[in-house]
């Protein structure tokens, strides 16, 4: 298989419990950030996405939370599945600069059954 | 959402060597972007596609290198110039797509998986 996140940090989660996956961002002016799931082989799908003006948003077994005051973005996974082996960036879009987002570094999940 | 594919899914080339990667859109989009994922770490912005115009790089990336072509909103191509086995990558495009008509997202293609020999 290819090396997507062979040098990334790494949450052993097991099956069942709940992950949480920590990013913190670098500029203080962006204000939209979107959390994507990245398997193996496959390019980043879209998972949930925050503005800047809320500091909680729920999707399905979701959770992203916001604290601008430190610069720190998490996602929480209820009830993690298999299927949730992944890697897992945040990205930020940084305001002034448009369109563009920059990524987070990454963590990879990996679920024991 | 927007359904993106690339061409190829992967190659394996020569060192000096050209290789131009497609991106197709299932529908019209204004913004198409090209990254660079390098073995084992995230994505990094190469440029900005702009429809009818030239591309719009990010630092580091010039257009000698990464000619970038979008002669229309659905599609978009990304040439790899002069390959050294450094540009070994994975290459992704997305597009700005906004889903129950909010907020704009990106979304990404598949990605074309590069081994440079």
């Amino acid at each position: 298989g290819e090396s997507v996140g062979l040098h990334l940090p790494t949450l052993s989660v097991q099956e069942g419990d709940n992950s949480i996956i920590n990013c913190a961002y670098s500029n203080s002016a962006s204000d939209y950030f979107i959390w994507y799931k990245q398997e193996s082989g496959k390019g980043p799908q879209f998972i949930i996405d925050i503005r800047s003006n809320m500091d909680k948003r729920q999707g399905q077994r979701v959770t992203v939370l916001l604290n601008k005051t430190v610069k720190h973005l998490s996602l929480q996974i209820a009830a993690t599945q298999p299927g949730d082996s992944a890697v897992y960036f945040c990205a930020e879009n940084m305001g002034a600069a448009g369109n563009k987002l920059t990524f987070g570094g990454g963590t990879r999940v990996l679920v024991k059954p | 959402s927007a359904v993106i594919s690339q061409k190829p899914s992967r190659d394996i080339c020569q060192r000096g060597t050209s290789l131009t990667i497609q991106c197709q859109v299932d529908s019209q989009v204004t913004m198409m972007f090209w990254y660079r994922q390098q073995p084992g770490q995230s994505l990094t912005l190469i440029a900005t596609a702009n429809q009818g115009s030239e591309a719009t790089y990010e630092s580091g990336f010039v257009i000698d290198k990464f000619p970038i072509s979008r002669p229309n909103l659905t599609f978009s191509t990304l040439t790899v110039s002069n390959m050294s086995p450094e540009d070994s990558s994975i290459y992704l495009c997305s597009v700005e797509w906004a889903t129950g008509g909010t907020q704009e997202t990106q979304y990404f293609g598949p990605g074309t998986r590069l081994l440079v020999l």
